[in-house]
């Protein structure tokens, strides 16, 4: 079956522009959670989402924002955006809730943002 | 603060040779603790998930142990491929803030001919 998939792969955006990424989770999957991925920070927790509701968040300011839709398929947007954004962006799927222990986490290739 | 931490950050072996791969985690309470393979432009792919209960789990050449006790994982590379150059991460859930996801900063590690 088809893994979890983003668009679009590569991005060149200007500072204080917006952006928004896309990501499709595998089919069946609920669960739909973002990463930023930088050299200097690693990987970190943006969100998560199942059912269309936010879960969980992590500790990034109001500037990044995202949504579910009923199909699962889900949207990050980062507003505003500043030159310490450049990162990878991945998003991953699951069945249930991405900590839980029985369930196996999918990412995806990611999104590569560069904010110039 | 949760935290997860990663020894050593990189690491050059030989093919054929084993290696261990450390992490080290504050989050609490603990969940469960999953060891990821990055490739290079290529997104993480679980190796192994492990809860508190559970000390040891195989995939393959892959080994991974936990002491919930000390808060210590290990991750042991049995006859290494060139294929296994790549980022392992070590990725711990739980904390009080609903399950969150602390990822390790990652053990880069090549392996040559």
């Amino acid at each position: 079956k088809a893994g979890v998939t983003q668009t679009p792969r590569y991005l060149i955006k200007t500072r204080g522009q917006q952006v928004t990424l896309s990501c499709s989770p595998i089919s069946g999957h609920r669960s739909v959670s973002w990463y930023q991925q930088t050299p200097g920070q690693g990987l970190q927790f943006l969100f998560e989402y199942f059912s269309e509701t936010q879960r969980n968040k992590g500790n990034f300011p109001g500037r990044f924002s995202g949504r579910q839709f009923s199909n699962s398929r889900s949207e990050m947007n980062v507003s505003t955006l500043e030159l310490g954004d450049s990162a990878l962006y991945l998003c991953a799927s699951s069945l249930v809730a991405a900590w839980d222990p029985g369930n196996t986490i999918y990412f995806g290739e990611g999104s590569w943002l560069t904010v110039v | 603060k949760n935290q997860v931490e990663q020894s050593p950050q990189s690491l050059i072996i030989l093919e054929g040779k084993n290696c261990t791969l450390q992490c080290n985690y504050t989050v609490s309470p603990f969940s469960n603790l999953r060891w990821y393979k990055q490739d290079t432009g290529r997104g993480p792919v679980s190796l192994t998930i492990m809860t508190f209960s559970e000390n040891t789990k195989s995939n393959g050449r892959y080994t991974a142990t936990l002491d919930a006790d000390t808060k210590q994982s290990s991750l042991h590379i049995t006859a290494s491929q060139l294929s296994d150059s790549a980022s392992y991460i070590c990725v711990v859930s739980g904390g009080n803030a609903g399950n969150m996801l602390t990822f390790g900063g990652g053990t880069r590690l090549m392996v040559k001919p």
